[in-house]
C-alpha cells in the first residue's frame, strides 16, 4: 500500500487551461513537497508546504492537513509545463526522508 | 552558485560488480540525500547524510551504502549488482535537513546487464 496517492496519473490539456493535480496521503506528515520532473530526469522542487497555500507565478499549491490532501494548480497552462509532477511527504522530524507519489504526467498541447 | 553535480552521468555494469556514484552538493549545503527512481517503483528514499553522519536510511538491502566527506561531498556504493538495481540515482542537497527546499542533481543513470 502506497502512503501517497496521486491523481490523475496522466493528464492532457490544451494550452491555456486550468489544471489541477491531487495528492492524498494516509499518514501524519510534517511537510509536503511538490516536485517537477522533465524528460531526461532533472527534478525541481516547486513547493514545500506544511499548511495553507503557496503561490509562485502560475503555480498554486494548497494543503488541507485535516483531510490529508494537497492540490497543485497550474493557471493558464503552457506547453513548457509538460512534465511529471510528483507529490512527496515527510513523516515527522525525519529530515529529508520522503515518501513519493507515483507522479502525474502532464502534456499541454499548443 | 553551481548546482548539485553528480558523476558519472551514465554507467553500464554487469551483475555482480560494484559501483560508486558521487554527488557534490551546492556550496554551503551540508545535507545530502540519495534517491532511486525506477519505472516500477518510482522514487524511493535511499539515505540521508548531514555533517558526515547518516541520519536516515530507507528500506534497501545492505548492498547499498553511502558516506559523506568533510567537504559535504557524498558517495553511494552498491555492491554485488543485480539487474533490478538498474535505475536513475538522484542526489539532492539542502542546507538544513527537512527545513528547506532540496536541490536535485541531474542523476546518474545506471544500467546493469
Amino acid at each position: 500500500k502506497n502512503e501517497v496517492e496521486q491523481s490523475p496519473q496522466n493528464l492532457t490539456a490544451q494550452e491555456g487551461e486550468f489544471i489541477t493535480i491531487n495528492c492524498s496521503y494516509s499518514v501524519g506528515i510534517s511537510a509536503l513537497h511538490w516536485l517537477q520532473q522533465h524528460p531526461g530526469g532533472g527534478i525541481v522542487s516547486l513547493f514545500m508546504l506544511s499548511s495553507g497555500k503557496k503561490k509562485h507565478g502560475r503555480l498554486i499549491a494548497t494543503i488541507n492537513i485535516q483531510e490529508k490532501h494537497s492540490s497543485l494548480h497550474i493557471t493558464a497552462s503552457h506547453p513548457r509545463d509538460s512534465a511529471v509532477y510528483i507529490c512527496a511527504v515527510r513523516l515527522g522530524d525525519t529530515g529529508n526522508q520522503f515518501y513519493f507519489g507515483t507522479g502525474t504526467s502532464l502534456t499541454v498541447i499548443p | 552558485k553551481a548546482g548539485v553535480t553528480q558523476t558519472p552521468r551514465y554507467l553500464i555494469k554487469t551483475r555482480g560488480q560494484q559501483v560508486t556514484l558521487s554527488c557534490s552538493p551546492i556550496s554551503g549545503h551540508r545535507s545530502v540525500s540519495w534517491y532511486q527512481q525506477t519505472p516500477g517503483q518510482g522514487l524511493q528514499f535511499l539515505f540521508e547524510y548531514f555533517s558526515e553522519t547518516q541520519r536516515n536510511k530507507g528500506n534497501f538491502p545492505g548492498r547499498f551504502s553511502g558516506r559523506q566527506f568533510s567537504n559535504s561531498r557524498s558517495e553511494m556504493n552498491v555492491s554485488t549488482l543485480e539487474l533490478g538495481d538498474s535505475a536513475l540515482y538522484l542526489c539532492a542537497s539542502s542546507s538544513i535537513p527537512g527545513k528547506e527546499t532540496q536541490y536535485f542533481g541531474p542523476g546518474t543513470r545506471l544500467l546493469v546487464l
